[in-house]
């Protein structure tokens, strides 16, 4: 199974402060996504991207939140202002070309806001 | 119910007996994911399934998915300690442009060795 990887794997922050979130991409994978699972919760959609441009988001992802992927290198959320029910995993998730294929996400980031 | 409801949401067995979980979806899908979860660590792709597809199997795993239903199951025959796990079913939209993964709430699986 192909690998992604992200970094860092944990991340302490105080509450008002900007986190940047990353992820490594597959070399042929097109599609990026983040979703977050809080602790004991399901596993939430925030935003999926596509050829440098956001295609979905969800309700979650609101002004404090932006995704970018510069010059076609990681694949990073940024978080601008964190908030105590900010502290989540943050997955990233990728696919190939097809909407058939599988998402393959890294292993997350565990955020803790205090 | 939600969409990607798994049932049920705690099961214990025997080491090597078989284990099955069930799904249950709201909208209609383009294919369905299975994947596994170690405590506190990342998702594991176990299987996909389209939504043409009734039955597919992958090594000890065998899912089958119902559209008419609305649901999926996940079969995994002669359990391992190992595969002590959370398992979570996905659904991606079946629109062109919403192939997000919506996540059941998950099946936590103990294998009692």
């Amino acid at each position: 199974e192909p690998e992604v990887t992200q970094t860092p794997s944990h991340q302490v922050t105080q509450m008002g402060q900007e986190v940047i979130l990353r992820c490594v991409p597959i070399s042929n994978h097109l599609y990026f996504y983040w979703y977050r699972q809080i602790l004991g919760q399901k596993v939430e959609f925030l935003v999926s991207f596509y050829n440098n441009e956001i295609s979905e988001k969800s309700e979650i992802f609101d002004d404090q939140f932006s995704v970018e992927r510069p010059d076609g290198s990681n694949f990073t959320l940024k978080i601008r202002s964190t908030k105590l029910e900010d502290s989540a995993m943050y997955f990233c998730a990728e696919r190939g070309t097809s909407v058939q294929e599988t998402q393959y996400f890294g292993p997350g980031t565990r955020l803790l806001v205090l | 119910s939600q969409q990607g409801e798994e049932d049920p949401q705690a099961l214990s067995i025997q080491e090597g007996e078989n284990a099955t979980m069930n799904c249950s979806y709201k909208t209609s899908i383009n294919n369905l994911q299975w994947y596994r979860q170690n405590s506190g660590r990342g998702l594991v792709h176990l299987i996909l399934i389209r939504s043409n597809e009734r039955e597919k199997h992958s090594g000890r795993l065998r899912v089958t998915l119902d559209t008419s239903k609305k649901s999926s199951s996940l079969l995994i025959t002669a359990s391992r300690a190992a595969d002590t796990a959370s398992y979570f079913c996905a659904t991606a939209g079946a629109n062109f442009g919403n192939e997000k993964l919506t996540f059941g709430t998950g099946t936590r699986l103990t294998i009692i060795p």
